[in-house]
């Protein structure tokens, strides 16, 4: 079954700090990917997809992810990291074939000032 | 634009009740999809809707829940009845025509149902 696993389920970081999360998915087909944010008392927002073309994708916010196909691999990137980043982070799969998102667990991130 | 927007925003219903939730997708977009999340766990899909028909529902939990979406508009979701591990945050997102292919899902603020 296709899955999509997000390796670190909390991470602190202080402000200024590079940020990289990591996400892995399961699936040899074609897939649409992205990440939703959902920052604390708001919904779900889309921060980046990749649907083809480059690799690398530049979001909102200054976020950045890169879709390495040989590794199953989609990492979100941040350079400098501010406090307003703290928020619930999700990595999801678009498997084409069957046309649904599938979410990793989130990762949430917490930026001391 | 208005957004996905779903009703209630939190649902406190004991063990055994009925609850219905529902979700007004964006204008015009075909797709539907309800998602679920358990406290701490990943966002699960639960069905997938294309105007009034049921595209998937692969993951749906049982037969105590019960998903429609009369004349392709918004749709609801009841459980009936509920179950306390039926506690969690229920979400619903629509996308435009066209299945997955290039087309972005909007998400709703969600629904957080606790049973007791």
């Amino acid at each position: 079954a296709q899955s999509v696993s997000q390796h670190n389920h909390h991470v602190i970081l202080s402000e200024a700090a590079s940020l990289e999360l990591g996400c892995n998915y399961s699936y040899g087909g074609t897939v649409n990917l992205f990440w939703y944010v959902q920052y604390p008392g708001q919904h779900l927002q889309l921060l980046l997809k990749y649907f083809s073309g480059d690799p690398l994708v530049k979001g909102i916010k200054g976020f950045e992810a890169e879709f390495i196909k040989s590794k199953f691999s989609f990492n979100l990137r941040k350079p400098s990291v501010q406090w307003s980043d703290t928020a619930e982070y999700f990595c999801a799969v678009n498997v084409l074939s069957a046309s649904k998102i599938i979410f990793g667990s989130g990762t949430r991130l917490s930026i001391r000032p | 634009e208005a957004g996905v927007t779903q009703f209630p925003s939190h649902s406190v219903i004991e063990k055994g009740q009925t609850v219905t939730l529902r979700c007004d997708p964006i204008s015009g977009h075909d797709n539907l999809y309800w998602y679920r999340r358990v406290m701490g766990k990943e966002i699960k899909f639960l069905l997938h809707f294309v105007k009034e028909s049921k595209q998937d529902e692969s993951g749906m939990p049982n037969n105590r829940f019960l998903a429609e979406r009369t004349g392709g508009t918004y749709s609801t979701l009841k459980v009936q009845p509920a179950e306390l591990e039926d506690s969690g945050v229920y979400f619903c997102a629509s996308s435009r025509a066209g299945g997955s292919v290039n087309t972005e899902a909007f998400f709703g603020q969600g629904t957080r149902l606790t049973v007791v």
